[in-house]
């Protein structure tokens, strides 16, 4: 299958608390990607993770990465109604050109 | 910089037309572009792997002589679904890689808005 998995995949918090994604994989890989897509719309690119590095922040993102595991998360803190999304891992796998997406997750934030 | 833009947003067809669908680069070169399926409340779900000046790369199970992929420049390809039928209805979205970023391990990809396909 081209997907990894994440879990869960819904998530209902109230604004304000913190939001963990989780993101698991199958194969080696050069990076991975995290991206946040609204309802009926196209992607944005959230973070991205080398291979090589275990924590990366970005404003209220933290994406960690377990290699050894095959396994990534990404926290959203300090929640906002607009943060309200899709969430999809992606992962760019050793010898490929294309991005492999996982199921996703879809975060409800409640005001 | 770096945005991609599809056209049209949203079409309605009938059965048994064909519609095509544009993906092109404003700003920056795309030596490769991808084409996604995603399906409502579902993952992405690539199709083909569009290099510009040759065929695309289809996935299993993805059948070439009904979506027609094109790249004859290195800021647009294009995506035709041959006599569509309702089971083709989806959201497709595109994504391009920069030229200037190919030689790495990042490859960049940037994201099209997509296009809703409702077949009637």
């Amino acid at each position: 299958s081209q997907q990894g998995e994440e879990d869960p995949q819904a998530l209902s918090i109230q604004e304000g608390e913190n939001a963990t994604m989780n993101c698991s994989y199958k194969t080696s890989i050069n990076n991975l990607q995290w991206y946040r897509q609204n309802s009926g719309r196209g992607l944005v690119h959230l973070i991205l993770i080398r291979s090589n590095e275990r924590e990366k922040h970005s404003g209220r993102l933290r994406v960690t990465l377990d290699t050894s595991k095959k396994s990534s998360s990404l926290l959203i803190t300090a929640s906002r109604a607009a943060d309200t999304a899709s969430y999809f891992c992606a992962t760019l796998r050793r010898g490929a050109n294309n991005l492999f997406f996982g199921t996703g997750t879809r975060l409800t934030v409640i005001p | 910089g770096a945005v991609v833009s599809q056209h049209p947003s949203r079409v309605i067809c009938k059965s048994g037309t064909s519609v095509k669908i544009e993906c092109r680069s404003l700003d920056f070169q795309a030596t490769t572009m991808f084409w996604y399926r995603q399906f409502p409340k579902k993952s992405l779900m690539l199709m083909a792997t569009s290099n510009e000046g040759s065929k695309a790369t289809y996935e299993q199970g993805v059948e070439k002589d009904k979506f027609l992929i094109n790249h004859a420049s290195l800021t647009l390809s294009t995506l035709t679904v041959t006599s569509a039928h309702p089971e083709d209805s989806s959201f497709y979205i595109c994504s391009a890689r920069d030229l200037s970023l190919s030689v790495s391990s990042y490859n960049e990809q940037f994201f099209g808005p997509g296009t809703r396909l409702t077949v009637l």
